[in-house]
C-alpha cells in the first residue's frame, strides 16, 4: 500500500539554525500539505500545496518557513531560523484530485523536531 | 467560528464496551467531518468520514452520527477493543478543503 515517508524521524537542532524535514509523498498525488502537532495538542495546518505553488497557508506560516517541490517526488519544509517554540512534530501529507479524494490527506509518520 | 471542540479529552472503556466521543463546530460551511486515528510515534489515519447530507455512516464497529442542525457529530466504536487504544482527532472542513481539528481524545480500552 502507497505511503508517505518523511525523514528524518528525528531531528535535534540549536536555536537560529536551519531546519530542512524532507517528505515523499503518494507519487500519483497532486496535493501536499506541511501540519504540525505541539506535543499533547491538536493537528495544527500550515501550508497547501498544488501545482508548484502555495495554495493556502495559516497564520503560523510566516517569512521563517518556506516549502520546496525540488523534484519529482520530494516534497519539503524549511524553517530559516528556529525558535524553541518549532519544536514540535511536523506531518507531511498529500491528497490526490477531485472533490473525494482532495479531502481524503493521508499522513506522514511525521518528523519529531527539537529545538534546543 | 473556525473551532471543533471535541470530548471528552481522554476515555477509558473496559473491552467490549462502546465508546462514544463528541465533537461540535459552528462554522455552517464546514461540509466533510472526518474521524482520524493516531497511534504514538504515528502520522493521524483517516478512519471514517461524513458528510452532512446523511445522519449516518458506519463502516466495521465505527459509527459517526451526524446532527447537522445542532451541529454535532460524534463518533461511536463498538465491542471497544485494546487495539483501538490510540488518540482519535474529529475534524471538519469546508471549501478549502484544510482540516480544522478537535484537540484530540485519549482512547484506552482495558482488557
Amino acid at each position: 500500500e502507497p505511503e508517505v515517508t518523511q525523514t528524518p524521524s528525528h531531528q535535534v537542532t540549536q536555536m537560529g539554525q536551519e531546519v530542512i524535514l524532507r517528505c515523499v509523498p503518494i507519487s500519483n498525488h497532486l496535493y501536499f500539505y506541511w501540519y504540525r502537532q505541539i506535543l499533547g495538542q491538536k493537528v495544527e495546518f500550515l501550508v497547501s500545496f498544488y501545482n508548484n505553488e502555495i495554495s493556502e497557508k495559516s497564520e503560523i506560516f510566516d517569512d521563517q518557513f518556506s516549502v520546496e517541490r525540488p523534484d519529482g517526488s520530494n516534497f519539503t519544509l524549511k524553517i530559516r531560523s528556529t525558535k524553541l517554540e518549532d519544536s514540535a512534530m511536523y506531518f507531511c501529507a498529500s491528497s490526490g484530485g477531485g472533490v473525494v479524494s482532495y479531502n481524503e490527506q493521508f499522513f506522514g509518520p511525521g518528523t519529531r523536531l527539537t529545538v534546543l | 467560528q473556525q473551532q471543533v471542540k471535541q470530548s471528552p479529552q481522554s476515555l477509558i472503556v473496559q473491552k467490549g464496551g462502546i465508546s462514544i466521543i463528541n465533537c461540535a463546530y459552528e462554522n455552517t460551511a464546514f461540509d466533510y467531518f472526518p474521524w482520524y486515528q493516531q497511534f504514538p510515534g504515528k502520522g493521524p489515519a483517516l478512519l471514517i468520514a461524513i458528510r452532512p447530507d446523511v445522519s449516518e455512516k458506519k463502516e466495521g464497529r465505527f459509527t459517526i452520527s451526524f446532527n447537522k442542525s445542532a451541529k454535532q457529530f460524534s463518533l461511536h466504536i463498538m465491542d471497544s477493543q485494546p487495539g483501538d487504544s490510540a488518540t482519535y482527532f474529529c475534524a471538519a472542513s469546508g471549501g478549502s478543503y484544510i482540516p480544522t481539528f478537535g484537540r484530540g481524545t485519549s482512547l484506552i480500552v482495558h482488557p
